[in-house]
C-alpha cells in the first residue's frame, strides 16, 4: 500500500463547477499537506500548504484536512479553463521528505 | 517562474551514456532537492543537499550520483542509462531544507534514453 493515494483522474468538468480533488494516507505523522499545480511539461507550484487540521482558503482554492480521517482535499470553485493541470497532494512529517501523491489530472471545458 | 533553473530543458541520449542535468536553487535558498518524475511512479524523491553537504538520500540508485558545489547550484550525474531511466527529473529548493519549508521547483529536465 502506498503511503498517499490519490485518484489519477482524468477529472472532466464543466467550466464553473466545483471541483473536489482528494488524497488518502496512511502515516498519521505527517503534519504538513501541500497542493501542488503541474501544467503539462512544466514543473509543480506550489497552490495551498496547510499545517495539521483544518481548512484555509485562497481565492477560489481551498484545502481541508483531517487527520483524523487521515484525508485531505481541495476544492476549486468557479473552475476555469485555466484550471486543466494535474494537481498533486504532497505531505510531510516536518522532516526534509515530501511525499507525493502520483497527481490527478482535471479538465475544465470551456 | 519559481526562480529555480534547470538545464537542459532536453535530453536525448543512448543506452550506457552517461549525462549531468544542472540546477540553480532560487536566491538565497540554502537547499536542493532531486526528484524524477515518471508516468507510472508520480515524483520521487532521489536526494537532498544542504549548503553543499549531502542530506538525506530517497530511491536513488547507485549509477546515479549528485553534488551542490560552493555556489549553491547542484548537478545530478546518471550513468550506464538504461531505457527505464528516461523521465522528468526536477530539482526543487527551499531557504532551510526543514519539512516546514515550501519546496520551489524548476521547469525539469526531460531525459529520453533510446
Amino acid at each position: 500500500q502506498k503511503e498517499v493515494e490519490q485518484d489519477p483522474g482524468p477529472l472532466s468538468v464543466p467550466e464553473g463547477a466545483i471541483v473536489s480533488l482528494n488524497c488518502t494516507y496512511s502515516n498519521s505523522a505527517f503534519q504538513y499537506f501541500m497542493w501542488y499545480r503541474q501544467y503539462s511539461r512544466k514543473g509543480p507550484e506550489l497552490l495551498m500548504y496547510t499545517y495539521s487540521s483544518g481548512n484555509k482558503e485562497d481565492g477560489r482554492f481551498t484545502a481541508q484536512v483531517d487527520k483524523s480521517s487521515k484525508y485531505i482535499s481541495l476544492f476549486i470553485r468557479d473552475s476555469q479553463p485555466s484550471d486543466s493541470a494535474t494537481y498533486l497532494c504532497a505531505m510531510s512529517e516536518g522532516t526534509y521528505k515530501y511525499i507525493f501523491g502520483t497527481g490527478t489530472r482535471l479538465k475544465v471545458l470551456a | 517562474d519559481s526562480g529555480v533553473t534547470q538545464t537542459p530543458k532536453h535530453l536525448i541520449t543512448a543506452t550506457g551514456q552517461r549525462v549531468t542535468l544542472r540546477c540553480s536553487p532560487r536566491s538565497g535558498d540554502l537547499s536542493v532537492y532531486w526528484y524524477q518524475q515518471s508516468l507510472d511512479q508520480g515524483l520521487q524523491f532521489l536526494i537532498q543537499y544542504y549548503n553543499g553537504e549531502e542530506r538525506a538520500k530517497g530511491n536513488i540508485l547507485e549509477r546515479f550520483s549528485a553534488q551542490q558545489f560552493p555556489d549553491l547550484h547542484s548537478e545530478l550525474n546518471l550513468s550506464s542509462l538504461e531505457l527505464g531511466d528516461s523521465a522528468l527529473y526536477f530539482c526543487a529548493s527551499s531557504f532551510s531544507g526543514s519539512g516546514t519549508d515550501t519546496q520551489y521547483f524548476g521547469p525539469g529536465t526531460r531525459l529520453t534514453v533510446l
